[in-house]
């Protein structure tokens, strides 16, 4: 079993649509848990950053994690064309060698 | 102004060859990394830098060596370069070390080896 599995796609959604994108993950040890956006050609640009359990909300995204499930997700609320993109889910332990696992990432489009 | 900047953009060459990649971020973070993202767009950890110091050395070939002149500078050199190391090199940098610190990423080297 992978670390960190994030659910595959691509994802095609209309504009206006509330898009959620999931990821599992095996490691407990993990408590730091990150969305970053990738647009194509550029490097990845953090969205959300969140520790320990619970949710947080910036704007039209929400992002959540259950550390009792191992799994976090983040919520697009009034999906726009410019919120299309490659999400990566990411996530660490604590520690002199802790490290970011991403998952594979997921492409999402917004249709107008 | 940008935070995390690298040079080149783009790198081709062939294969044997000697490259190196240079990063430098502005953000005043003390932990550094390079990252490689294949073909499929997973993003893997190489090497982590915290106050100049190699703390993270992944399952890398010795071909890639890190050098961090100081907290702001990481720069990578591959050598004889392989048809596999066709990739895109991330540069990120981190107040405090992974997790702690949220990860901010540069724009990335495109590498072709021909």
């Amino acid at each position: 079993q992978k670390e960190v599995e994030q659910d595959p796609g691509p994802l095609s959604v209309p504009e206006g649509a509330i898009v959620s994108l999931n990821c599992t993950y095996s490691n407990s040890a993990f408590q730091y848990f990150m969305w970053y956006r990738q647009y194509s050609r550029k490097g990845p640009e953090l969205l959300m950053y969140t520790y320990s359990s619970g949710n947080k909300e910036d704007g039209r995204f929400t992002a959540q994690v259950d550390k009792s499930s191992k799994y976090i997700s983040l919520f697009i609320r009034d999906s726009q064309p410019s919120d299309s993109a490659t999400y990566l889910c990411a996530m660490s332990s604590s520690g002199a060698n802790s490290k970011l696992t991403f998952g594979k990432g997921i492409t999402l489009s917004v249709r107008p | 102004d940008t935070a995390v900047s690298q040079t080149p953009k783009y790198l081709v060459t062939q294969m044997g060859n000697d490259k190196s990649i240079k990063c430098e971020q502005n953000l005043g973070h003390d932990t550094m990394y390079w990252y490689k993202q294949d073909s499929k767009k997973f993003l893997k950890i190489m090497f982590s830098y915290n106050n100049k110091e190699l703390i993270i050395n992944e399952t890398v070939p010795n071909r890639f060596s890190p050098k961090s002149p100081d907290k702001a500078h990481l720069n990578l050199h591959i050598n004889s370069l392989e048809l596999g190391d066709s990739a895109v090199y991330f540069c990120a940098s981190s107040q405090g070390l992974a997790g702690v610190g949220a990860q901010y990423f540069g724009p990335g080297t495109r590498l072709l080896v021909l």
